[in-house]
């Protein structure tokens, strides 16, 4: 079983749609949750940071992390073409060290 | 915010050759620095950890001898594919961690023909 499983989807919505994408991880250890966005050629861009368990919200995306379940999720709200990329989530047990991603999310949001 | 500088963004090399990787943190001091290396539609797995004045950690499965990264300030690594082949062909992503967090460079796609 890998650390980290995500969905790659491809996941296809229309414009204003919400987006539901999710990951699940094995290793209670894992304390710190991240959302980055990951367009095409290009370096991973963070989008959310969360510690630990409970919700975060910035703008149209909001993070979710229950450690009871494992499992992790971002929510994007009335999505744009300019949202398509690819999303990964990513993990890790302690401050400084590496992270540990999922395969990543194809997101394409059309107009 | 945290900038981190990866360069050259792409390039092409005869088999054979090494291919040198600079990754730089503009403005902050990075004490640890992580190699990445993606492969189409695949994730980021992690080649080796990299500390300032300090030997690279390498994942299992990394040649250390044909990966050589070198962390010689706080600001620079470099990782330098040697004797590079068709299969060591992928996008090499750098990040940096620092009083910012994770921050990461924007990637150099080397193809080995």
């Amino acid at each position: 079983q890998k650390e980290v499983e995500q969905d790659p989807g491809p996941l296809s919505v229309p414009e204003g749609a919400i987006v539901s994408l999710n990951c699940t991880y094995s290793n209670s250890a894992f304390q710190y949750f991240m959302w980055y966005r990951q367009y095409s050629r290009k370096g991973p861009e963070l989008l959310m940071y969360t510690y630990s368990s409970g919700n975060k919200e910035d703008g149209r995306f909001t993070a979710q992390v229950d450690k009871s379940s494992k499992y992790i999720s971002l929510f994007i709200r009335d999505s744009q073409p300019s949202d398509s990329a690819t999303y990964l989530c990513a993990t890790a047990n302690q401050a400084g060290t590496a992270l540990i991603f999922g395969k990543g999310t194809t997101l394409s949001v059309s107009s | 915010g945290a900038v981190v500088s990866q360069h050259p963004s792409w390039v092409i090399c005869k088999s054979g050759t090494s291919v040198k990787i600079e990754c730089r943190s503009l403005d902050f001091q990075a004490t640890t620095m992580f190699w990445y290396r993606q492969f189409p539609k695949q994730s980021l797995m992690l080649m080796a950890t990299s500390n300032e004045g300090s030997k690279a950690t390498y994942e299992q499965g990394v040649e250390k001898d044909k990966f050589l990264i070198n962390h010689a300030s706080l600001t620079l690594s470099t990782l330098t594919v040697t004797s590079a082949h068709p299969e060591d062909s992928s996008f090499y992503i750098c990040s940096a961690d620092g009083y910012y967090g994770y921050t990461f460079g924007s990637g150099t796609r080397l193809t080995v023909v």
